[in-house]
């Protein structure tokens, strides 16, 4: 099976910078995504890593060292409308697809 | 320029009756997900479906619930005989490629009464 652990909520203060990690066990593994949710909306798109490095997109990085079977999502100058919840997702080589999600981290910004 | 459409947005359903929720991939995708998010928990997989096939389906609980991709028309889960436990968020996802990652939908939230 796979293991995808990250952390369950973190809180911020909007302009600061927050790191959102995750580790996952799985063989086969051909990429690892980064999702946005807000409340009661779909999973948007952030962030895609299948090599190991620093992806940089705006505000949002994303990081990732396949042989540690690590990430992060690093969100910087917060904002209030970042409050969402941040699912880190990986994909396998025999998925066909399908990706496995951790529980997600809750991100609260406050003022 | 649709994205992955999916309805009911909202659907109540009683104890032991149906509930069928649709999906349509964006424009160009062959491939369809379908994950169901229980409150406070991640997303966990359901099905993998293509036109006319289910590629994947070890995700789909073994009885009530199946799924199909006609060749015309919307994917199509269905839920018989629901029960209060089924009360969750389903969401659809599409892609072109099989490992290019998916685009979500806006989900369907059951609600079973």
């Amino acid at each position: 099976g796979q293991n995808i652990d990250q952390p369950t909520e973190m809180t911020a203060t909007e302009g600061a910078i927050v790191q959102i990690n995750c580790t996952y066990q799985t063989s086969g593994f051909n990429g690892l995504f980064w999702y946005q949710q807000h409340a009661g909306e779909a999973p948007t798109f952030l962030s895609y890593n299948v090599l190991d490095g620093l992806e940089e997109k705006g505000r949002f990085s994303s990081f990732l060292s396949r042989s540690k079977g690590y990430s992060y999502l690093l969100l910087k100058e917060l904002q209030m409308k970042d409050s969402a919840s941040y699912l880190c997702a990986v994909l396998t080589t025999d998925s066909w697809g399908k990706l496995q999600f951790g529980a997600g981290t809750q991100v609260v910004v406050t003022p | 320029n649709a994205g992955v459409m999916q309805n009911p947005r909202h659907l109540v359903r009683r104890r032991g009756q149906e509930a069928r929720l649709r999906c349509s991939p964006m424009k160009g995708h062959s491939h369809v997900y379908w994950y169901r998010q229980l409150p406070e928990e991640g997303l966990k997989f359901m099905v993998y479906l293509q036109k006319e096939n289910i590629i994947d389906e070890s995700g789909m609980p073994k009885e009530r619930f199946s799924a199909e991709f006609p060749k015309e028309g919307p994917s199509i889960l269905r839920i018989q005989q629901v029960v209060r436990g089924d009360s969750a968020a389903y969401f659809c996802a599409s892609s072109d490629l099989v490992r290019s990652g998916a685009f979500f939908g806006q989900g369907t939230r059951l609600t079973v009464v």
